[in-house]
C-alpha cells in the first residue's frame, strides 16, 4: 500500500518549458488536490477534484492545468513555466468526509524549480 | 475570507506538554478545523479536526472555545521525534460551492532534550 505516489520528486525547468507532474493513489478516494508550498505561506490550493473526469479550481490556479481521466491519478500540468512557479507541490487525496475537509493524505512533494 | 494566523516557532523540553494556538478570526460557520505535522521532505500528516468544544485522540486534543476563533493544538509529553512544523487548516467541503483550504503558515517546534 504505497498511499499518494508523485513522479518525478526534483525537476528543473527553464522559463517558458512545459512539465506533467504525476500523482497517483492506491486508496480508492474519491477526491484529489494539488497544492503548492512556499516559504512562510503554508499551503495553498491549485486545483483538485471530486472524481474520475472533473476537475476545479483552487485558490491559485493560474499558469496550472489539470486533469483525472482516471480515478487513482491526478495530473498538474505547466504549459509555460515561469520563475514565480518555482515551489514544492504536494498532491493529496481523501474519501468523501461530508461537508468537512475530511483527512488529507499527501505525497513526498515534487520540487519544481524554473530558471 | 478565513485567515489563519499562528505562532511562527516554539521550543519544549521533552516531557512537557506543548500547546500551540492558532487564530482563525474570520472562520465561517461550515469551517472545520485541523492540525497537520509535517517533517523534512515529507508531506503533511493529519493530527486531529474538530468542528467545537474539544477533541482527543491517541496523540493530542483539540480545544476550540465557543465563537471558534482560535483553536489550540495540544501534545502530552512531547519527544525529540515530535519535532516538526505544525500547521493549522480552516476550511469545508461545500458541495456545489467547491473545497477551500486555508492553511496557516506553520509553526516550527523544536524540542529539546
Amino acid at each position: 500500500n504505497a498511499g499518494v505516489t508523485q513522479t518525478p520528486k526534483f525537476r528543473v525547468l527553464k522559463t517558458g518549458q512545459s512539465m506533467t507532474l504525476l500523482c497517483a493513489q492506491d486508496m480508492n478516494h474519491e477526491y484529489m488536490y494539488w497544492y503548492r508550498q512556499d516559504p512562510g505561506m503554508g499551503l495553498r490550493l491549485i486545483h483538485y477534484s471530486v472524481g474520475e473526469g472533473t476537475t476545479a479550481k483552487g485558490e491559485v490556479p493560474d499558469g496550472y492545468n489539470v486533469s483525472r481521466l482516471k480515478k487513482q491519478n491526478f495530473l498538474l500540468g505547466l504549459e509555460s513555466a515561469a520563475p514565480s512557479q518555482t515551489s514544492v507541490y504536494f498532491c493529496a487525496s481523501s474519501y468523501d468526509a461530508g461537508l468537512s475537509t475530511g483527512e488529507l493524505f499527501f505525497g513526498e512533494g515534487s520540487r519544481l524549480t524554473v530558471l | 475570507l478565513a485567515k489563519t494566523t499562528q505562532p511562527i516557532s516554539m521550543d519544549s523540553y521533552e516531557g512537557q506538554e506543548v500547546n500551540i494556538t492558532c487564530s482563525h478570526n474570520n472562520i465561517a460557520t461550515n469551517d472545520y478545523i485541523t492540525w497537520y505535522q509535517q517533517f523534512p521532505s515529507q508531506g503533511p500528516r493529519f493530527i486531529i479536526q474538530g468542528y467545537k468544544t474539544k477533541v482527543t485522540n491517541e496523540v493530542a486534543s483539540l480545544f476550540i472555545p465557543a465563537d471558534r476563533k482560535s483553536s489550540t493544538l495540544s501534545l502530552p509529553r512531547v519527544s525529540l521525534s515530535d519535532t516538526a512544523v505544525y500547521y493549522c487548516l480552516v476550511g469545508a467541503h461545500l458541495g456545489t460551492g467547491g473545497f477551500k483550504t486555508i492553511f496557516g503558515a506553520g509553526t516550527r517546534l523544536f524540542v529539546k532534550a
